[in-house]
């Protein structure tokens, strides 16, 4: 199985600060790298598609980058409702893989 | 707006075989692919396989013995069986809808436990 590995595994930060988590992935995986966020209690949403796709809905705050090992999600200017804990995962190989998470919280 | 909803039981006892169904609303199952995914209390999240709507599926490699989903177009529903369960298979299991790259229509998720 490929392994996903997130840094950091949390972070505090304040609204409207600039947030990013890495994503690095055991081997390349191309672009098959997606984002969700998951709020307690909730199910994971969909963010990020393939690297870099915004997810109909989703606001344009939140942005994918990166390809073969290394990818990058950023909030550039963190809300309320951003506060939550952010998964990537891996669908370039069977079966699919995810990190084990980044927990935004409050500074 | 795509929906779904897991149903099945909360509690199943060591060595018995869980079976849970999802169904589909607002959408159809003729379509796209039928993913469970599950998450330990606490901890992230695991793939356990999906099913395509033509019935080929896909198993996650460390539970595939244990595994067996299906899916019936007529009442858009799809279905988890997992045997033999244990405690380390207690978890919010979610049904969602995906493509081949991205999951993007998940369940609220339902808690089973495993107890005797």
């Amino acid at each position: 199985d490929i392994q996903m590995t997130q840094s950091p595994s949390s972070l505090s930060a304040s609204v409207g600060d600039r947030v990013t988590i890495t994503c690095r992935a055991s081997q390349s995986i191309r672009s098959f790298l997606n984002w969700y966020q998951q709020k307690p209690g909730k199910a994971p949403k969909l963010l990020i598609y393939v690297a870099s796709s915004l997810q109909s809905g989703v606001p344009s705050r939140f942005s994918g980058s990166g390809s073969g090992t290394d990818f990058i999600l950023t909030i550039s200017s963190l809300q309320p409702e951003d506060f939550a804990t952010y998964y990537c995962q891996q669908s370039y190989s069977h079966p699919a893989t995810f990190g084990q998470g980044t927990k935004v919280e409050i500074k | 707006q795509v929906q779904l909803q897991e149903s099945g039981p909360g509690l199943v006892k060591p060595s018995e075989t869980l079976s849970l169904t999802c169904t589909v609303t607002g959408g159809s199952t003729s379509s796209y692919y039928w993913t469970w995914i599950r998450q330990p209390p606490g901890k992230g999240l695991e793939s356990i396989g999906y099913i395509h709507y033509t019935g080929s599926a896909n198993y996650n490699p460390s539970l595939k013995s244990r595994v067996t989903m299906s899916v019936d177009t007529s009442k858009n529903q799809f279905s988890l069986k997992l045997r033999s369960m244990t405690a380390a298979d207690t978890a919010v299991y979610y049904c969602a809808r995906g493509t081949e790259q991205y999951v993007d229509y998940w369940g609220q998720g339902t808690l089973v436990t495993v107890s005797s």
